[in-house]
């Protein structure tokens, strides 16, 4: 039973356009999102979170929206750059656990920025 | 180094072996989290330590699994008799709170069981 959903395995875009990166969770319980950006043979780096009162956070070039109602939230980057390629992993946690919030994540989605 | 650190980053044990695996958490902080990820999936959770006390070992895929934080700093993961389907890549994180944080993770440690 996948709670957590990254639906597209992998995305390629160009270089200076927008890379949006979806998820979907089923368990309203969740009320912590966060994204992590992941290299080859080195372990995920933190990127942007969300709490569940908020529905926007932004960053940078990085802004993440969360829609309660339709448990789904998104991961925009723009403009993205050929360094943002790799894997991007959704993860979400619950604080109704009680138990430091262990993390729930996606499959990744695997981002190509092309020069 | 501020981050999290992991020994070995690489491992091969023959099946049937024992295994350890460990992480220095970031200073100070107070929540720790081990998780395991296959090839081509997101980490999935294996247990989680509240400074020295283990809260949650629900994720353990098996009683051959068992992790430890005596002191609450460093932790071990150990493997006994390891198996072929133990091959992963064993990821720790550190969390500065006791509630839902960010998680900062290690390198991890690439388990191979031949």
């Amino acid at each position: 039973d996948q709670q957590v959903k990254q639906n597209s395995p992998s995305l390629s875009v160009q270089e200076g356009r927008i890379s949006i990166l979806n998820c979907d969770y089923t368990n309203s319980m969740f009320d912590y999102f966060l994204w992590y950006k992941k290299y080859p043979a080195e372990g995920p780096t933190f990127l942007i979170s969300i709490s569940s009162i908020k529905d926007k956070n932004e960053d940078g070039r990085f802004t993440v929206f969360l829609n309660k109602s339709a448990k789904h939230l998104s991961l925009h980057i723009v403009p993205s750059q050929p360094g943002d390629s790799a894997v991007y992993f959704c993860a979400a946690s619950a604080m109704i656990y009680n138990q430091g919030g262990k993390l729930i994540f996606g499959q990744g989605t695997e981002l190509s920025v092309k020069p | 180094g501020a981050g999290v650190s992991q020994s070995p980053r690489y491992k091969v044990a023959k099946r049937g072996q024992d295994v350890a695996l460990r992480c220095d958490p970031i200073s100070g902080h107070v929540s720790l989290f081990w998780y395991q990820q296959a090839l081509g999936q997101g980490p999935e959770f294996l247990t989680y330590f509240q400074n020295e006390a283990q809260l949650d070992k629900s994720g353990l895929p098996s009683d051959r699994f068992f992790a430890e934080r005596p002191e609450g700093s460093v932790s071990t993961l150990k493997i006994q008799r390891t198996q072929q389907e133990d091959s992963a890549v064993y990821l720790c994180a550190s969390s500065p709170t006791r509630r839902a944080d960010t998680q900062y993770f290690g390198p991890g440690t690439r388990l191979t069981v031949l």
